[in-house]
């Protein structure tokens, strides 16, 4: 159980273009899911909270109009990079938390976006 | 202000056991969680403490002292399959939202 997915697990991209990734919950239903961005040979940040049905709450420095998260289902949030830039290139990995009736966030696979 | 503070990098032989030690500062604690994080891939989830003591789950064993904002994490009769990053977490809030350590890496050698 508590097996989280996420679409697609690699993006290629040109500089100017949006991209969306879907995180899904495949077992379960996640009122919270979590969005992080991972740089090379360095920890999670978290990006952004999303709360189905809500608005999503960014974390301090996080533009939300380049990142936009929709949350429209209980087992469906979405992330979209707009006008992607280089310096966008990460592993985008989301979360979802299992409640209840745990505290666990499990993790979808990640997806890669290389922005060129 | 919140920190997570845990050691780089690890080596250990492969059989014996690492003791990877992580201490907390964080405005709202709701519990310390341990991922396993390999190369390129999402982290998995290893324990989650709340009460003080020693959590033991297979080879895998997580300590809280809540007091001392101090975790640790246990790895025994290590494996090559062990060789990965390990990030401790702090739950920050009731929302679920988490604080990471940088993450410590484990090289295991034969």
């Amino acid at each position: 159980g508590a097996v989280v997915s996420q679409h697609p697990s690699w993006v290629i991209c040109k500089s100017g273009t949006s991209v969306k990734i879907e995180c899904r919950s495949l077992d379960f239903q996640a009122t919270t899911m979590f969005w992080y961005r991972q740089f090379p040979k360095q920890s999670l940040m978290l990006m952004a909270t999303s709360n189905e049905g809500s608005k999503a709450t960014y974390e301090q420095g996080v533009e939300k109009d380049k990142f936009l998260i929709n949350h429209a289902s209980l087992t469906l949030s979405t992330l979209t990079v707009t006008s992607a830039h280089p310096e966008d290139s990460s592993f985008y990995i989301c979360s979802a938390r299992v409640r209840p009736p745990g505290e666990t966030q499990y993790f979808g696979p990640g997806t890669r976006l290389l922005v060129l | 202000g919140q920190n997570i503070d845990q050691p780089t990098e690890m080596t250990a032989t492969e059989g014996a056991i690492v003791q990877i030690n992580c201490t907390y500062q964080t405005s709202g604690f709701n519990g310390l969680f341990w991922y396993q994080q390999h190369a390129g891939e999402a982290p998995t989830f290893l324990s989650y403490n709340v009460l003080d003591g020693l959590e033991e789950k297979g080879r895998f064993s997580s300590f809280l002292s809540r007091s001392k904002g101090y975790s640790y994490l246990l790895l025994k009769e290590l494996q090559m399959k062990d060789s990965a990053s390990y990030l401790c977490a702090a739950g920050t809030d009731s929302w679920g939202k988490l604080q990471f350590g940088a993450g410590t890496q484990v090289v295991v050698t034969p």
